[in-house]
């Protein structure tokens, strides 16, 4: 099975612009999660989806907001660039209703503001 | 969540036993530990959870103490591909909530020959 896609791999953005970014789940998994992971430091929690809806967010500024669609994919969104928003952008996916369950993580997506 | 406390580094020869500790002295009943490694330029990659007993799978093995408040995963026979951050989570288990994981900085683990 395939595991946790993200696209796209590696942006190049200027300041002030605006972009999105892609995230395919597991198979089965219904909620997704956002992570930030800045260089030299762990991932920190942006928002979760479940079923469509926000579960969770981190804190973050409105310039990030996110949407999860029916087939459980889910796209963030960051408006008004900073060059502090560089960054691996994780994606993590994972069966919600069991107290457990694990969360799957993509490979990212590497955004560079300049 | 409850914080966590990790080495920063560690090494380990490869084929010897990788054994990283984690304190979590503030644990409360209904956290569980996790752990994940990150390798370079990947995402984070699920290993091992538990609650209370310990539990074993084809990766690794995690040893909870009795009073919850310091866990252990143990690498059998380490390998240079086990060089990673390590990262130990407890993590609140309460359904229909945010199930966020709080990332501290993990430990480094270092594999050599």
């Amino acid at each position: 099975d395939a595991g946790v896609t993200q696209s796209p791999t590696h942006l190049i953005k200027t300041r002030g612009q605006q972009v999105t970014l892609r995230c395919s789940p597991i198979s089965g998994h219904k909620s997704v999660s956002w992570y930030q992971q800045v260089l030299g430091q762990g991932p920190q929690f942006i928002f979760q989806y479940y079923e469509k809806e926000e579960r969770g967010r981190g804190n973050f500024p409105d310039r990030f907001s996110a949407r999860q669609f029916p087939n459980y994919s889910s796209e963030l969104n960051v408006n008004a660039l900073l060059l502090g928003d560089s960054a691996l952008y994780l994606c993590a996916s994972s069966i919600q209703g069991r107290d457990n369950s694990p969360l799957h993580f993509g490979n990212g997506t590497r955004l560079t503001v300049t | 969540d409850a914080k966590t406390t990790q080495p920063p580094s560690m090494d380990c020869a490869e084929g010897r036993a990788a054994n990283l500790p984690c304190n979590h002295s503030t644990i409360s009943g209904n956290e569980y530990v996790y752990w994940y490694r990150q390798i370079h330029s990947q995402g984070p990659q699920y290993i091992i959870h538990g609650l209370k007993n310990n539990e074993t799978n084809e990766m690794a093995s995690l040893i909870i103490t009795e009073d919850r408040k310091s866990s252990t995963l143990i690498l059998p026979h380490a390998t240079l591909r086990d060089t990673a951050v390590y990262y130990c989570i407890v993590r609140a288990a309460i359904t229909g909530t945010a199930s966020k994981l709080t990332f501290g900085t993990g430990t480094r683990l270092q594999v050599t020959l």
